[in-house]
C-alpha cells in the first residue's frame, strides 16, 4: 500500500563503485523527482521528470542520471561515486492536480 | 532559493496550540503557500496549503494574512508527535512545466514539543 517506496533503505558503498537507487510510485502521478538531503538538512531538488522533460537542477554533477522505464518509476544511477554523495536521498511524485508532492522514506547512501 | 523566512526553532507545550509563523513578503498573484513537516528519518508530508482564505483540515489550519505576505500554520492541539521541521513554501499549485512549479525547501521552523 505504500504510495511511494524506494530501495534499498540503506546503502554502504565504497568511493568510485557505481551505485542505483530505485523509485515506484502507485498514486498515478505524472511527475517524479529526486531530493538529496545533505548532512546540514537542506534538502534540494535533484531532477524532476514529467513523461519525457527532464529538469536537471543545474548543480547536479553528471555522474547522476535518472532512469525512467515507465511512468510510475524514477530510478537514480550514480557512477563514480565520492565521499560527498553520502547522503540521504528522497523520490518524490505529484500531478497536475494533487495537492502536493508525496515523498518516499529516503535512501541513506554512506559511501566510504 | 526560497522565497519565505521562517523562525530556526520554536517550542510548545504539549495540548497547547502551535503557531508557526512563516513570511513571504514577494509571494506572486498564482503562488499558494503550501506547508510541509518532516519528522525525523521520514521523508517530508504534505500538511496543508492555500491561496488566499483560511483553511483547515483534520492535521491544521492555516491563516493567510490579507496581503498574502505572510502566514501562520496552526497545530489545535500538539502532540509529541507533532515534534518535526516544519517547511512553508510558496509556488504555483500547477505544474506549469519547467522548474517554475517545483518544491524548493528552506531551512524551515524545527518544533520541539515538550511534555
Amino acid at each position: 500500500d505504500t504510495a511511494v517506496s524506494q530501495t534499498p533503505k540503506y546503502l554502504v558503498t565504497q568511493m568510485g563503485n557505481d551505485k542505483s537507487i530505485k523509485c515506484e510510485q502507485n498514486l498515478g502521478h505524472d511527475t517524479m523527482y529526486w531530493y538529496k538531503q545533505d548532512s546540514k538538512k537542506f534538502l534540494k531538488i535533484m531532477f524532476s521528470y514529467n513523461n519525457k522533460e527532464l529538469i536537471i537542477n543545474e548543480t547536479v554533477p553528471n555522474r547522476f542520471s535518472p532512469k525512467s522505464p515507465d511512468k510510475a518509476h524514477l530510478n537514480l544511477h550514480i557512477n563514480s561515486l565520492e565521499l560527498g554523495d553520502s547522503a540521504v536521498y528522497f523520490c518524490a511524485s505529484s500531478s497536475r492536480d494533487s495537492y502536493g508532492y508525496t515523498f518516499g522514506s529516503g535512501t541513506r547512501l554512506t559511501v566510504v | 532559493d526560497a522565497k519565505t523566512t521562517q523562525p530556526p526553532s520554536m517550542d510548545c507545550a504539549e495540548g497547547r496550540a502551535a503557531n508557526l509563523p512563516c513570511n513571504h513578503s514577494t509571494i506572486s498573484g498564482n503562488e499558494y503557500v503550501y506547508w510541509y513537516r518532516q519528522i525525523h528519518s521520514q521523508g517530508p508530508q504534505y500538511i496543508i496549503h492555500g491561496l488566499k482564505n483560511n483553511e483547515t483540515n483534520e492535521m491544521a489550519s492555516l491563516i493567510i494574512t490579507e496581503d498574502r505576505k505572510s502566514s501562520t500554520l496552526i497545530l489545535p492541539h500538539a502532540t509529541l508527535r507533532d515534534t518535526a521541521v516544519y517547511y512553508c513554501i510558496v509556488r504555483p499549485m500547477m505544474n506549469y512545466g519547467g522548474s517554475q512549479g517545483n518544491l524548493i525547501f528552506g531551512k524551515g521552523t524545527k518544533l520541539s514539543v515538550k511534555p
